[in-house]
């Protein structure tokens, strides 16, 4: 089992969706997450960072964690044809010397005009 | 103005020979990442150098090797490449283990 799974998609809503992008993870040292948009032949940028359960806003974008089901989501909402793109999630252990970050696998995002 | 940058950005080689990607951040940051990203879009660490010292090294054949002159570079040798290295190898950067990394724009490594 990956230590951390991500819905692979792909995902293609129309314009103005609400999208739901999720993941979850077995090693519970996993304290930090994050969200990294990757656009085609690009290199990933991150989107969001949390290291607490509940919920984050920046716009319209939301990334809950939920520690207790170990499971993390990104909500985008009022969806646009430039949110198009690999949506990768990211997460640090808290523990070990030599900490590291893990992604999951992505999702390809595809919003319509 | 780019912070991470790598050349070079495509390459395409015969089996069999040795190739090299450099990578330079002018952030400032002291701990610097090579990532390999399949053609399914998995991203796997590879390296991760701290203050030009190696504290990362997962399972890659040692015919990887890493190569730190100072902290802002970072460069990736590859001796005797075979099929399953075509991949795209991404360079990164951060402050810290637990902070943002930055990713470079790619190198897109093609063995034929």
């Amino acid at each position: 089992q990956k230590e951390v799974e991500q819905d692979p998609g792909p995902l293609s809503v129309p314009e103005g969706a609400i999208v739901s992008l999720n993941c979850t993870y077995s090693n519970s040292a996993f304290q930090y997450f994050m969200w990294y948009r990757q656009y085609s032949r690009k290199g990933p940028e991150l989107l969001m960072y949390t290291y607490s359960s509940g919920n984050k806003e920046d716009g319209r974008f939301t990334a809950q964690v939920d520690k207790s089901s170990k499971y993390i989501s990104l909500f985008i909402r009022d969806s646009q044809p430039s949110d198009s793109a690999t949506y990768l999630c990211a997460m640090i252990s808290s523990s070990g010397s030599a900490r590291q970050l893990t992604f999951g696998s992505g999702t390809q995002l595809t919003v319509l005009p | 103005d780019t912070a991470v940058s790598q050349t070079p950005k495509y390459l395409v080689t015969q089996m069999g020979n040795d190739k090299s990607i450099k990578c330079e951040q002018n952030l400032g940051h002291d701990t610097m990442y090579w990532y390999k990203q399949d053609s399914k879009k998995f991203l796997k660490i590879m390296f991760s150098y701290n203050n030009k010292e190696l504290i990362i090294n997962e399972t890659v054949p040692n015919r990887f090797s890493p190569k730190s002159p100072d902290k802002a570079h970072l460069n990736l040798h590859i001796n005797s490449l075979e099929l399953g290295d075509s991949a795209v190898y991404f360079c990164a950067s951060s402050q810290g283990i637990n902070n943002e990394q930055f990713f470079g724009p790619g190198t897109r490594l093609t063995v034929l």
